[in-house]
């Protein structure tokens, strides 16, 4: 059964830093996975998906990398702003193809 | 830019009634889903959909609940007899195709069940 953790739970930095943010999974095995933000109260907002055969997506700010041999991902934010504050949930497409397994999720402050 | 509805956004019900939740996803996505997050926890998959039937679902998904696609648009998920423990958000998604698109998620419905 596939599990997906996130690390840190919670952050808090300055605008304009430059940040990490981290999801693991237990079964290598995966399709793909994809990074969404949440606002509180609100859907989902799917920010990059990557394929299991790719190494890196990016869209503007963001770059998410993938290491499915090691389990990992992680969504690398530059120059971070007051408006990337929310929750970051990454989320892998495994086992029954149509199955999508979330993470804990991190949820970020930026502050101004 | 084509977006995932759902209505309603809140809905309120007394224990042991029926709901629907209702969905119109993206029109020329093939594959439907419902997931629900009770407040503080993680998203959690409750269902798939594709072809008029069911691909998957998971243990959460038990005899209480169905989904239906009734025309070609809406896409609904009715629970039969609420329980506390459904009060969540429920929201649902869809896509083109299930391995190389992404999921596009509808804004959700809050259900409250007293």
């Amino acid at each position: 059964k596939q599990e997906v953790t996130q690390i840190p739970a919670a952050l808090s930095v300055p605008e304009g830093e430059n940040l990490v943010l981290n999801c693991s999974f237990t079964d290598s095995a995966i399709y793909n996975l994809q990074w969404f933000r949440q606002d509180p109260g609100k859907g989902l907002t799917s920010l990059l998906l990557i394929q299991s055969s790719q190494r890196e997506q990016t869209s503007g700010r963001l770059n998410a990398s993938l290491d499915k041999s090691s389990g990992r991902s992680t969504l690398y934010i530059a120059a971070s702003q007051p408006g990337d504050s929310a929750t970051y949930l990454c989320a892998t497409n495994s086992g029954g193809y149509q199955k999508v397994t979330f993470g804990t999720g991190t949820k970020l402050q930026v502050i101004p | 830019e084509p977006e995932v509805t759902q209505t309603p956004s809140h809905q309120v019900t007394q224990m042991g009634q029926e709901v629907i939740l209702r969905c119109v996803p993206i029109s020329n996505h093939l594959y439907f889903y419902w997931y629900r997050q009770i407040l503080g926890q993680k998203v959690e998959f409750l269902v798939s959909f594709y072809n008029n039937e069911i691909s998957e679902k998971s243990e959460i998904f038990d005899d209480q609940f169905s989904v239906e696609r009734p025309d070609g648009s809406n896409f609904t998920l009715k629970i039969r007899s609420t329980k506390l423990e459904d009060s969540a958000m429920y929201f649902c998604a869809s896509r083109r195709e299930p391995t190389y698109n992404e999921q596009f998620f509808g804004p959700g419905t809050r259900l409250t069940v007293l």
